[in-house]
């Protein structure tokens, strides 16, 4: 099937500390999504990426989009506590495919 | 807050029985998708509806059924319960077809099958 595999599946950091999660699918994307979710919550929409090589930012969380649009990585600057949670990429056009959540990346922070 | 409800928050089964969550949409959103999410695991695609229809179907079996309304909000229904049905039941809503979009994430309804 379409798997979108997620590397580490964990990951313990020291607060201060940098953190990235890498993203990769068996087939070529059309876009990819991110998504955390805190401890005991939902899902919550971090971005959307669409095209090759695209790079975005969000205060101290930056994306990238693969050439080949076919893995994609999220990285944390300096995280902190709130930074806590699971990091998921995500997949799929609306009807198009099947909607396919990554593995995950489980973000701990050792204060 | 996303603006997406759903209910109940908990419910505890026992195997062989049927159960019906229920999704209110975000407003203005005519898209619903339904995720599984076992303990520890990613959330697992079940089918999405748009505008009353199923629009994309994840490998789940017949048994597990939806319905959207013409107000967009939806139901999962689950019948025949086992115990690996316990999970999380996330509804998410959204409002593009065609193009992938945002979904905006309900807090889910915990079920217990016992």
């Amino acid at each position: 099937g379409q798997q979108v595999m997620q590397i580490p599946q964990y990951q313990h950091v020291q607060e201060g500390e940098d953190f990235t999660t890498y993203c990769n699918s068996s087939t070529t994307l059309s876009n990819i999504q991110w998504y955390k979710q805190r401890p005991g919550g939902h899902p919550v929409f971090l971005i959307q990426l669409v095209k090759s090589g695209e790079v975005k930012k969000q205060k101290r969380l930056t994306f990238q989009f693969g050439e080949a649009k076919k893995n994609s990585s999220l990285h944390i600057t300096a995280t902190q506590t709130t930074d806590v949670g699971t990091y998921f990429c995500f997949k799929g056009n609306f009807g198009n495919e099947k909607l396919t959540f990554g593995t995950g990346t489980r973000l701990t922070i050792i204060p | 807050e996303t603006g997406v409800t759903q209910s109940p928050t908990h419910l505890i089964k026992t195997r062989g029985q049927q159960v019906t969550l229920r999704c209110s949409s975000q407003s203005g959103h005519n898209t619903v998708s339904w995720y599984q999410q076992a303990l520890g695991q990613g959330p697992q695609f079940i089918f999405q509806y748009y505008r009353e229809e199923e629009n994309g179907r994840g490998n789940f079996p017949p048994r597990f059924s939806g319905l959207q309304f013409p107000n967009y909000s939806s139901e999962l229904n689950v019948n025949a319960l086992e115990l690996d049905d316990s999970a999380l039941y996330l509804c998410a809503s959204s409002s593009n077809l065609g193009v992938s979009n945002e979904q905006f994430f309900g807090p889910g309804t915990r079920l217990t099958v016992l």
